[in-house]
């Protein structure tokens, strides 16, 4: 079956440094890969996405590059600010109709001033 | 984009008690909708799908009968725990799939945390 593999947490940085999440998967067929956003006491926000190999998703600094020959979509952001501090998910979906999406255990970034 | 909305977003009841949970597609129409539960520093947990018109599917070790899903309109399903205990208290989160099927892509309600004293 389909599965997320994510680097556990937490993360701690400074401010202005620069972020790398880890996240491989398994899966069969050709999936989407996302990266969710989840602030303290909210719902998830799609962070960005990508649908076919070679692909780069990326929002407000985020970039994540969807690599089948190794089968991960890492995280990564040049210059972290406090407002990033949120668990962050990487997820896939096996792009079979309105399908269920498969969850890493999440990675909480903690950034300090 | 797409927007889903939750109500209510906290809750506390008392042991023994019913609770429902709405979840709304605001601005676009969900023939399904999916039902998570968060414990805390975990990830989501798949309960269930909601198929609008028809009964709900279940995963595996979820009993229908304690958390009864409704999928009354193409806009709202609602998610109600029966006789609550305090083993029920959790985050709970929809989702609903608005566009191309095969993108996947899912929109997140805000959440309900409920509480069973």
């Amino acid at each position: 079956g389909n599965s997320v593999t994510q680097m556990e947490g937490p993360v701690t940085l400074s401010e202005e440094a620069f972020l790398t999440i880890n996240c491989t998967y398994t899966a069969t067929g050709y999936p989407s890969l996302f990266w969710y956003v989840q602030y303290p006491g909210e719902g998830l926000q799609l962070l960005l996405k990508a649908t076919k190999a070679d692909d780069k998703g990326s929002n407000k600094g985020f970039e994540a590059t969807y690599r089948k020959e190794t089968t991960s979509f890492h995280l990564e952001k040049g210059s972290v600010q406090v407002s990033d501090s949120a668990v962050y998910f990487c997820a896939l979906s096996d792009g079979r109709g309105y399908q269920k999406v498969t969850f890493g255990t999440g990675t909480k970034l903690q950034v300090i001033p | 984009g797409a927007v889903v909305s939750q109500h209510p977003s906290r809750v506390i009841c008392k042991s023994g008690t019913s609770v429902k949970i709405e979840c709304r597609s605001l601005d676009f129409q969900a023939t399904t909708m999916f039902w998570y539960r968060q414990f805390p520093k975990q990830s989501l947990m798949l309960m269930a799908t909601s198929n609008e018109g028809s009964k709900a599917t279940y995963e595996q070790g979820v009993e229908k009968d304690k958390f009864l899903i409704n999928h009354a309109s193409l806009t709202l399903s609602t998610l109600t725990v029966t006789s609550a205990h305090p083993e029920d208290s959790s985050f709970y989160i929809c989702s609903a799939s608005a566009g191309s099927a095969n993108t996947g892509e899912l929109f997140f309600g805000e959440g309900s945390r409920l509480t069973v004293l």
